[in-house]
């Protein structure tokens, strides 16, 4: 199984700020790298799919770039709705994992 | 706007079989792939397996000897099942669609997810 290992863990950041999150797979993936963030006691939301492309609705702060292994999610102006924790997700093979999550809070 | 809904029973015995239906209202179940994925409390996203709406399915590998998912066109509904249960399947369920956006495979819709506890 490939394995997803984000960074930090969590991260402590104020409105306004500019924020970046690591994903980190153990293998390539090319470009099959998806971004999801979920608010407490609520399902993901899809964030960003194929690296970069924002998926319908999402504000165009988030960006996220990298290919290969190494993949990064940015948020230029943080927002008090962006906190919440972020999971990356490889969809290059099955099964489909995830990162452990990074967790944002002001 | 598709509308997914889990449903069972949210406590299970130990060695039994945890059993969830996904209903999915909306849009058709056909020509789509169906997934369910849990989370632990306090921990991340664990995906267990998906099906395809013609009855293909793929199961991670280290859940494999348990699970089944099974899908009925004709209500609209997928299933899961998950046999011998410990205290560690104790989670939150959570059923989603899986589709291809630019050729990445995505979970783009999601149900509200369901607390299975596993205990005596």
């Amino acid at each position: 199984d490939i394995q997803m290992t984000q960074s930090p863990s969590s991260l402590s950041a104020s409105v306004g700020d500019r924020v970046t999150i690591t994903c980190r797979a153990s293998q390539s993936i090319s470009n099959y790298l998806n971004w999801y963030q979920q608010k407490p006691g609520k399902a993901p939301n899809l964030l960003i799919y194929a690296v970069f492309s924002l998926q319908s609705g999402v504000p165009s702060r988030f960006s996220g770039s990298g290919s290969g292994t190494d993949f990064t999610l940015s948020i230029s102006s943080l927002q008090p709705e962006d906190f919440a924790t972020y999971y990356c997700q490889q969809s290059y093979s099955s099964p489909y994992t995830f990162g452990q999550g990074t967790k944002l809070e002001i | 706007q598709v509308q997914l809904q889990e449903s069972g029973p949210g406590l299970v015995k130990p060695s039994e079989t945890l059993s969830l239906t996904c209903t999915v209202s909306g849009d058709s179940i056909s020509g789509y792939y169906w997934s369910w994925i849990r989370q632990p409390p306090r921990k991340g996203l664990e995906w267990i397996g998906n099906i395809y709406s013609s009855g293909g399915s793929n199961y991670k590998s280290s859940l494999k000897s348990r699970v089944t998912i099974s899908v009925d066109t004709s209500r609209n509904q997928f299933s899961l099942k998950l046999s011998s249960v410990t205290a560690a399947d104790t989670a939150v369920y959570y059923c989603a669609r899986q589709t291809y956006r630019s050729s990445s495979f995505v979970v783009d819709f999601w149900g509200k997810g369901t607390l299975v506890t596993v205990s005596s």
